[in-house]
């Protein structure tokens, strides 16, 4: 199994900043994932992490909105950039291991508030 | 359009009864079903189902896959107050590169 360090677990932010979520993993990893969950909603997929290259993201999200970096196999951001109130959410990095038919392991979650 | 169903939303149960949380699927390229227990932000793992018909089980959970069907189910017996969570499944596609959640199943277990 991976073990996921996420940080920060929560901020309280004014409207029009920007923060930059780490995400740190014990091993190497194939995947790395943004996911955004809104209150009492699910998990919905913000973007692939690529090693080295632009990430991959999903219909409504933008580069510019959260941008993304994986400079190696370990370690990605997401920045939550000119926020505003709806950006409110969970945000959660999640990586799939090396292994055949592996889970999806998650960070703890950093829990965002803009005010 | 790839999608996952689960259902109910939310459940209300006693402890001691037993549950079965619903997860219908239609993802292309499907290679597994996995479910997960959240109880506060990051979700646990519970599962992961790959072949059809095929109970796995740990404790007072378990769970199968009908591939055939496209849905899987998760029953928790004797429940307790520690299951009162919300559950997820999610559909992961054949190379791994993409994970579908449903919108989750919210169990609340009273004393």
């Amino acid at each position: 199994s991976a073990v996921i360090s996420q940080k920060p677990s929560r901020d309280i932010c004014q409207r029009g900043t920007s923060l930059t979520i780490q995400c740190q993993v014990d091993s190497q990893v194939t995947m790395m994932f943004w996911y955004r969950q809104q209150p009492g909603q699910s998990l919905t997929l913000i973007a692939t992490a690529n090693q080295g290259s632009e990430a991959t993201y999903e219909s409504g999200f933008v580069i510019d909105k959260f941008p993304i970096s994986r400079p190696n196999l370990t370690f990605s951001t997401l920045t939550v950039s000119n926020m505003s109130p709806e950006d409110s959410s969970i945000y959660l990095c999640s990586v799939v291991g090396a292994g055949v038919d592996t889970e999806a392991f998650f960070g703890q979650g950093t829990r965002l508030t803009v005010v | 359009e790839d999608k996952v169903v689960q259902s109910p939303l939310s459940l209300v149960v006693h402890e001691g009864d037993t549950v079965t949380l619903n997860c219908s699927y239609e993802v292309t390229n499907f290679r597994s079903l996995l479910w997960y227990k959240q109880e506060k932000k990051a979700p646990t793992f519970l599962f992961m189902l790959t072949s059809s018909g095929i109970e796995k089980k740990s404790g007072r959970l378990s769970s199968i896959l009908d591939k055939k069907e496209l849905f899987s189910i998760l029953n928790i017996t004797a429940t307790q107050t520690g299951d009162s969570a919300i559950y997820l499944c999610a559909a992961v596609f054949y190379n791994f590169n993409k994970f579908y959640f449903g919108s989750g199943t919210k169990l609340n277990v009273k004393p």
